[in-house]
């Protein structure tokens, strides 16, 4: 079965760092560009990160540029999200999500994982 | 960055009913537009992408149309398990962006 898990989420003070994990199974992982989407709770979807299949690209959104970095292992079919700085404002669900190509679109995604940021 | 703007934001309709929800673009983004529909702590799920192309396994219900800036899904009829939120998504060019979202409830 295609799928991703989230992990690593958790409450987090302001200023701290997380890291969360994205393990994928069921398909060739190294084959596909991978994102980050986050949802604050009662809102919408919001692009977070993306990394090309072989890790030499990344793009990030500017609300979190310099903050956080995207990363893979193929060799372990993991995606990865290290957040620095963490603030009040990054309190979501991240999920993880396939990028299906050519078509353009995010075809599998993980269950996510909450991040709350709260002193 | 791109804007996508959906109409309406909520819409409150009947089983068997005939709906539509427009996604405008502050630019121009070709036909590099998905549609995905969310329940209630559940992840996304991918309806359309290109568009108009429909994700294998989506019902036939579920339709999307449009390019260059405005866009449609279509759900011809409204069954039990479609009340849910749709989100238009852009892919066209970096920052990746969505549609507010609209709400879809039973009427």
């Amino acid at each position: 079965e295609v799928q991703l898990v989230e992990s690593g989420g958790g409450l987090v003070q302001p200023g701290g760092s997380l890291r969360l994990s994205c393990a994928a199974s069921g398909f060739t992982f190294s084959s596909y560009w991978m994102h980050w989407v986050r949802q604050a709770p009662g809102k919408g979807l919001v692009w977070v990160s993306r990394i090309n299949s072989d890790g030499s690209s990344t793009s990030y959104a500017d609300s979190v540029k310099g903050r956080f970095t995207i990363s893979r292992d193929n060799a372990k079919n993991t995606l990865y999200l290290q957040m620095n700085s963490l603030r009040a404002e990054d309190t979501a669900v991240y999920y993880c999500a396939r990028e299906s190509l050519p078509e353009n679109a995010f075809d599998i995604w993980g269950q996510g994982t909450m991040v709350t940021v709260s002193s | 960055d791109i804007q996508l703007t959906q109409s309406p934001s909520f819409l409150s309709a009947s089983v068997g009913d005939r709906v539509t929800i427009t996604c405008r673009a502050s630019q121009g983004i070709s036909s590099y537009l998905a549609w995905y529909q969310q329940k209630p702590g559940k992840a996304p799920k991918l309806l359309i992408y290109a568009a108009s192309t429909l994700q294998s396994g989506v019902p036939s219900r579920f339709s999307g149309s449009g390019s260059g800036t405005e866009f449609t899904l279509t759900i011809s009829s409204l069954q039990p398990e479609d009340f849910a939120t749709y989100y238009c998504q852009q892919l066209n060019s970096y920052p990746i962006t969505f549609g507010q979202g609209t709400r879809l409830e039973i009427k």
